[in-house]
C-alpha cells in the first residue's frame, strides 16, 4: 500500500540553524501537507501547496518557514534559524484532491537546543 | 477563531467496555468530520469521518454521532480492545479551503 514516508526521522539542531525535513508524498497526490504537534498538545497545520505553490498557511508558518517541492517526489520544510520553541513533532501529509482524505507520514521528530 | 474542543483529556476503559470520546464545534463552517487514531511514534491514520448531513456512521466497532444542532459529535469504541490503545484526534474540515482544525487529542487506554 502506497504511504507517506518522511525523513530524518529524528533531528536534533542548534538554536539559529536551519534544518531541512523531507516528506515524500504518495506519488499520484497533488496536494502536500505540513503541520506540527508540539509535544501532548494538538496538531496544529501549518502550510498546503498545491501546483509548486503555497495555496494556505497558518499563523504559524512565518518567514522562517519555507516549503518547496524540489524534484517530481520530494516536498520539503525548510526552518531557516530554529528557534527553542520549534521542537515537535512535524507531520507530512498528501492528498489526491483537496476534497480527499489527507495521508500522513510517520513524523520527523525535530529537537533545538 | 474556529475551534474544536474535545473531551477527556485520556481515557481508561476495561477491555470489551464502550469507549467515548467527545467533540464540539464553534461553528458551521465545517463540511466533514474525520476522527484520527495515533500510535506512539506514528503519524495520525484516517479511523472513520462522516459529513453534518449523517446522523450516525458506523464501521466495525467504531461509530460516529454526530449532533448538527448540538454542534457535537462523539466516538464510539464498541467491545473495546488492547489494541485500541492510542490517542484518538476528532477533526472539522473548513468548508472554504479544506483546512483541518484538530481537536487536543484524548489518550485511551485499554485495560486487559
Amino acid at each position: 500500500e502506497p504511504e507517506v514516508t518522511q525523513t530524518p526521522s529524528h533531528q536534533v539542531t542548534q538554536m539559529g540553524q536551519e534544518v531541512i525535513l523531507r516528506c515524500v508524498p504518495i506519488s499520484n497526490h497533488l496536494y502536500f501537507y505540513w503541520y506540527r504537534q508540539i509535544l501532548g498538545q494538538k496538531v496544529e497545520f501549518l502550510v498546503s501547496f498545491y501546483n509548486n505553490e503555497i495555496s494556505e498557511k497558518s499563523e504559524i508558518f512565518d518567514d522562517q518557514f519555507s516549503v518547496e517541492r524540489p524534484d517530481g517526489s520530494n516536498f520539503t520544510l525548510k526552518i531557516r534559524s530554529t528557534k527553542l520553541e520549534d521542537s515537535a513533532m512535524y507531520f507530512c501529509a498528501s492528498s489526491a484532491r483537496a476534497v480527499d482524505e489527507q495521508f500522513f507520514g510517520p513524523g520527523t521528530r525535530l529537537t533545538v537546543l | 477563531q474556529q475551534q474544536v474542543k474535545q473531551s477527556p483529556q485520556s481515557l481508561i476503559v476495561q477491555k470489551g467496555g464502550i469507549s467515548i470520546i467527545n467533540c464540539a464545534y464553534e461553528n458551521t463552517a465545517f463540511d466533514y468530520f474525520p476522527w484520527y487514531q495515533q500510535f506512539p511514534g506514528k503519524g495520525p491514520a484516517l479511523l472513520i469521518a462522516i459529513r453534518p448531513d449523517v446522523s450516525e456512521k458506523k464501521e466495525g466497532r467504531f461509530t460516529i454521532s454526530f449532533n448538527k444542532s448540538a454542534k457535537q459529535f462523539s466516538l464510539h469504541i464498541m467491545d473495546s480492545q488492547p489494541g485500541d490503545s492510542a490517542t484518538y484526534f476528532c477533526a472539522a474540515r473548513r468548508r472554504s479551503n479544506y483546512q483541518l482544525i484538530w481537536g487536543a487529542g484524548t489518550k485511551l487506554i485499554i485495560k486487559p
